[in-house]
């Protein structure tokens, strides 16, 4: 069974710093990998999906990269800002089967001014 | 556009109602999806609809039933439900369920007295 494990649960930095959340699975016969912002009572907002094929992908401020032997993705933001504030969840996808995104415990991320 | 949506915002109901939610996408997708998500948790799948049919149902009860009327509209029936069933309720889209992106509503907040 797909576990996925996000670390650390919750991350509060002061704006302006770059900083890495991490994202590690036990299954790594992953077809891709995605993922997600939402802030407070709202909904997913998807922001980078990685093919199992692929190294990183790069959105603006964010770079996501994957490891799928070593079970492991680092999602990158540069230069964080308040804007920044929300909560982060991976998702994985299996490659056999349906492929259900399971997702990860996310990491709740405060930027302060 | 990717906009998905979803109706009412806020639901609060008592263990004997019938209610409805709605979701709808107009992006030509043709897999909808119906998530449940609890407090300080990840969302966790309910039910694939694909081509208007019905794919997965994760073990849901039977007080929540699912309906695709079309290609565009997905409904989550509600009935006899309990305080435990409090949660988000997402809708999701994407083109298809080869690991295409999915595209998330903004939710249902659903209180249930």
């Amino acid at each position: 069974k797909q576990e996925v494990t996000q670390i650390p649960a919750a991350l509060s930095v002061p704006e302006g710093e770059n900083l890495v959340l991490n994202c590690s699975f036990t299954d790594s016969a992953i077809y891709n990998l995605q993922w997600f912002r939402q802030d407070p009572g709202k909904g997913l907002t998807s922001l980078l999906l990685i093919q199992s094929s692929q190294r990183e992908q790069t959105s603006g401020r964010l770079n996501a990269s994957l490891d799928k032997s070593s079970g492991r993705s680092t999602l990158y933001i540069a230069a964080s800002q308040p804007g920044d504030s929300a909560t982060y969840l991976c998702a994985v996808r299996r490659s056999t089967g349906f492929q259900k995104l399971v997702f990860g415990t996310g990491t709740r991320l405060l930027v302060s001014p | 556009d990717t906009e998905v949506t979803q109706t009412p915002k806020h639901l609060v109901m008592g263990m004997t109602n019938k209610k409805s939610l709605k979701c709808e996408q107009h992006m030509g997708h043709r897999a909808m999806y119906w998530y449940k998500q609890k407090a300080k948790k990840p969302p966790e799948l309910m039910f694939v609809y694909s081509y208007e049919k019905l794919s997965i149902n994760e073990s849901v009860p039977s007080r929540f039933s699912p309906e695709c009327p079309n290609s565009s509209l997905l409904n989550l029936h509600l009935h006899a439900l309990q305080p435990e069933d409090s949660a988000l309720y997402l809708c999701a889209s994407s083109q298809g369920l080869a690991g295409d992106t999915q595209y998330f509503g903004p939710g249902t907040r659903l209180t249930v007295l």
